[in-house]
């Protein structure tokens, strides 16, 4: 398994505003996501994002609006950038473990409210 | 389109019940099926799947696979009121990536 923090843990921000989230694990991995979960919801996967590579967008996700950085094997951050009420969510990261990264462990989330 | 569902998507039990949650998937590419619980914010990895018919058990918990019918099992006997949570099924694709979650089943145990 793996350890997996993540700052900050909650935030209020205001519209049009921009806000970055740290995931940081307790050791190397290779694969590492982000997801969003809106009230409610499920776990939607926003972008796959490896190291040494741009970071891989699912559908209705965009760079413009959530760039990716991952400059080493154990640390990731996610802007959710010109934020508007719709981007209230938990954002979680996530990192793929086990010979093929089958496993997923998650950070504790980043609760966000956008007023 | 690739989907997971599952059934049902609210449940309330006693004590001491025993409980059946239901995932079914439609997924190309298919590697395994996770399973996890979600109290709070961040979901606690249970299970992961990849072979038909092979029962892994946690405790109280177990879960099987049959990929000919595509779908999944997660049994919890004896529930506890602590077993309340929302049980998430997902799908992995690939390599680790693209993984797809059902919509959860929201489970709560009265005591």
């Amino acid at each position: 398994s793996a350890v997996i923090s993540q700052k900050p843990s909650r935030d209020i921000c205001q519209r049009g505003t921009s806000l970055t989230i740290q995931c940081q694990v307790d050791s190397q991995v290779t694969m590492m996501f982000w997801y969003r979960q809106q009230p409610g919801q499920s776990l939607t996967l926003i972008a796959t994002a490896n190291q040494g590579s741009e970071a891989t967008y699912e559908s209705g996700f965009v760079i413009d609006k959530f760039p990716i950085s991952r400059p080493n094997l154990t640390f990731s951050t996610l802007t959710v950038s010109n934020m508007s009420p719709e981007d209230s969510s938990i954002y979680l990261c996530s990192v793929g473990v086990g010979g093929q990264g089958y496993e997923q462990y998650f950070g504790p989330g980043t609760r966000l409210t956008v007023t | 389109e690739d989907k997971v569902v599952q059934s049902p998507l609210s449940l309330v039990v006693h004590e001491g019940d025993t409980v059946t949650l239901n995932c079914s998937y439609e997924v190309t590419n298919f590697r395994s099926l996770l399973w996890y619980k979600q109290e709070k914010k961040a979901p606690t990895f249970l299970f992961m799947l990849t072979s038909s018919g092979i029962e892994k058990k946690s405790g109280r918990l177990s879960s099987i696979l049959d990929k000919k019918e595509l779908f999944s099992i997660l049994n919890i006997t004896a529930t506890q009121t602590g077993d309340s949570a929302v049980y998430l099924c997902a799908v992995a694709r690939n390599y680790g990536q693209n993984f797809v979650f059902g919509p959860g089943t929201r489970l709560s145990v009265l005591p």
